[in-house]
Order: C-alpha cells, then sequence, then structure tokens
C-alpha cells in the first residue's frame, strides 16, 4: 500500500464549480500535512499547510481528519487558472523527508 | 524571484557522457533533496542531505551521486549518461527551524540523452 494516496483524475469541472480532492495516509504518526500546486512542466510550489483544525485561504478549504487519516482539498468558484495537477504531501515523525502523493489533475474548463 | 537556482535548465546529451545538474540556494538552509520526474509522473526522491558532507539515498534507486561541501550548493552527477536518464530533475531546499518543513523548488533540469 502507498504511503500517501491520492485519486489521480483528471478531475475536468466548469468554471464556477466546486470540486473536492481527498488523499489517505498510511502512517498514523504522520505530524504535518499540505497542498502543493504543480503547474504543467513546472516545479510544485506549496498551496497551504494543513491543520488539525481545518483552515481557509480565499477559494481554498483544507481539512484533516486524523481518525480516518485523509486529509482533503475543497475549491470552491473555480476558475481556469486553477487547472494544474495537486500534491498531497505528508511529514512523518523523525527527521524523514516529506512524502508526496501521486497528484490529482484537474481541468476547469470554460 | 528564485532562491534556488538550477542549471542547466534543458541538456541535451549523447549517451556515456559525464553530466553535473548545478543547484544552488541563497537562504541558508541546512536541508536540500533532488527528485526526479518524468512527463505528467510523480515526483521520486533519488537523493537528500540535511547538512554540509551528509547525503543519503532517496527512495528511487540512481545512478545518479551527490555532494554537499557548501551549504548552499548541490550538484549532481551522472558519470555516464544514458537514454534511460532522460527526465526533469529537481531540486529542493527546505530549513529545519521553522519546524514545517515546506520545500522550495527550483525550476528544474530537462535532460534528454540521446
Amino acid at each position: 500500500r502507498k504511503e500517501v494516496e491520492q485519486d489521480p483524475g483528471p478531475f475536468n469541472v466548469p468554471e464556477g464549480a466546486t470540486v473536492a480532492f481527498n488523499c489517505t495516509y498510511s502512517n498514523s504518526a504522520s505530524q504535518s500535512f499540505f497542498w502543493y500546486r504543480q503547474d504543467c512542466r513546472k516545479e510544485p510550489k506549496l498551496l497551504m499547510s494543513v491543520y488539525s483544525s481545518g483552515n481557509e485561504d480565499g477559494r481554498f478549504t483544507a481539512q484533516l481528519n486524523r481518525a480516518s487519516q485523509y486529509i482533503s482539498l475543497l475549491i470552491r468558484d473555480s476558475k481556469l487558472s486553477d487547472s494544474a495537477t495537486y500534491l498531497c504531501v505528508v511529514r512523518n515523525s523523525g527527521n524523514t523527508p516529506l512524502v508526496f502523493g501521486k497528484g490529482t489533475r484537474l481541468s476547469v474548463i470554460a | 524571484e528564485a532562491d534556488i537556482y538550477q542549471t542547466p535548465r534543458y541538456l541535451v546529451i549523447g549517451t556515456g557522457k559525464k553530466i553535473t545538474l548545478e543547484c544552488s540556494q541563497t537562504m541558508g538552509h541546512d536541508k536540500m533533496y533532488w527528485y526526479q520526474q518524468d512527463p505528467g509522473m510523480e515526483l521520486h526522491l533519488i537523493h537528500y542531505s540535511y547538512g554540509v558532507n551528509s547525503t543519503e539515498k532517496g527512495d528511487l534507486s540512481s545512478e545518479s551521486t551527490v555532494s554537499r561541501i557548501r551549504t548552499e550548493h548541490f550538484p549532481l552527477t551522472l558519470e555516464s549518461a544514458r537514454p534511460s536518464h532522460t527526465s526533469q530533475y529537481l531540486c529542493a531546499s527546505s530549513e529545519t527551524s521553522s519546524g514545517a518543513n515546506v520545500l522550495t523548488f527550483g525550476a528544474g533540469s530537462r535532460l534528454t540523452v540521446l
């Protein structure tokens, strides 16, 4: 079983739609959680950290469910510019490198 | 504005040549990483370093080697390039003190071996 699992998509949604991605992680000792965004042929960039209480940044809402070991990302009022691959990232305990999921591809269509 | 620089951005080279991909960061980060990513595919960690004179192999076996003689510099070397090495190589860095271990990536080096 992969340590971080995501539905690869693609999710094809119209502009203005609300879309949600889930990500599951296998290590119950995981400590920190992030969503990164990667545009086509570009490097990944941090979108937002995910806090236990849930957090919001404009149209983006991230939530963490430790009991079920999943993280979610909700995008409201989708824009064409939201089209990208969204990477779920987990930091385990100790001094180990971050673990990246394979990513979920989103295409927002006019 | 990039604080982590990779050169070359693009390289096309013949089989058997020695290649060094350069990565430098100006943020004073102690941790640096090399990832390999084929188009449309997942990131694979191939090497990382937690400080000067410290290097570790990542999850994906790689024929490349790395060195960390200076904090800001983390070059990756392929002694004899092969077509199977064709890929994008992404360098990243992070600092320990922030606690969050957020990665900053370079723009990548796209390697094609003929």
